[in-house]
């Protein structure tokens, strides 16, 4: 079974706030979420992570549900270098397991 | 100069033969990872390993060998290989003692073309 769902495919407008959500139900309490994206066929590149806590760094910032069981990425101002495919990762023991993420397109 | 490298960065081969994608990087990390990606899904983990001693399967690892020969180089082997191992390969590292949660943050490195015919 998934640890994570994510919608296949979201639009953002360049300059508007691109909210990318996250659905991981079954969360145990010690497993973190962790986002990443992946530029064309580059390897994947570290977005952020957290445990409950909200979180923010340079790059974006990441919203945890109370009950931990769905989170929210936030690109604050999509620019068009923003497209990419979008992983949320629920991290298992001593395995990630990336799912097939949401393609985002930043239309100009 | 990349951190994590892998060769070759493309590979065409033939249904049986023997192959070997290699991983070196120089950020000092302790934990390499092999994963696979085929045509839009996500990375699968094939092989993990956390130091030279330590070798872990991973979700997907019937077909495949590794080898940790140094701290720094992390080889992915396909004993026979099949079309259906065709895919993307990443490697990736990650250092040995996580600041928050179960891993840090993993570099992953260009990735491997690997075409099966």
């Amino acid at each position: 079974d998934a640890k994570t769902t994510q919608p296949p495919s979201m639009d953002c407008a360049e300059g508007r706030a691109a909210n990318l959500p996250c659905n991981h139900s079954t969360i145990s309490g010690n497993e973190y979420v962790y986002w990443y994206r992946q530029i064309h066929s580059q390897g994947p590149q570290y977005i952020i992570h957290g445990l409950k806590n909200n979180e923010t760094n340079e790059m974006a910032s990441l919203i945890i549900t109370e009950d931990r069981k769905s989170s929210t990425l936030i690109l604050p101002h999509a620019t068009l270098r923003d497209t990419a495919v979008y992983y949320c990762i629920v991290a298992g023991g001593n395995q990630f397991y990336f799912g097939t993420g949401t393609s985002l397109t930043v239309i100009p | 100069d990349a951190d994590v490298t892998q060769t070759p960065r493309n590979r065409i081969t033939k249904t049986g033969k023997r192959i070997m994608l290699e991983c070196s990087q120089t950020k000092g990390h302790d934990r390499m990872y092999w994963y696979r990606q085929d045509p839009g899904l996500g990375l699968r983990l094939i092989y993990y390993s956390f130091d030279v001693k330590d070798i872990n399967k991973g979700e997907i690892s019937d077909g495949y060998s590794v080898s940790r020969q140094a701290q720094a180089k992390f080889s992915l082997s396909l004993e026979s290989a099949i079309p259906n191992q065709t895919a993307l390969y990443f490697c990736a590292t990650s250092d040995r003692f996580p600041t928050g949660g179960t891993y840090n943050e993993q570099f992953f490195g260009p990735g491997t073309r690997l075409t099966v015919l």
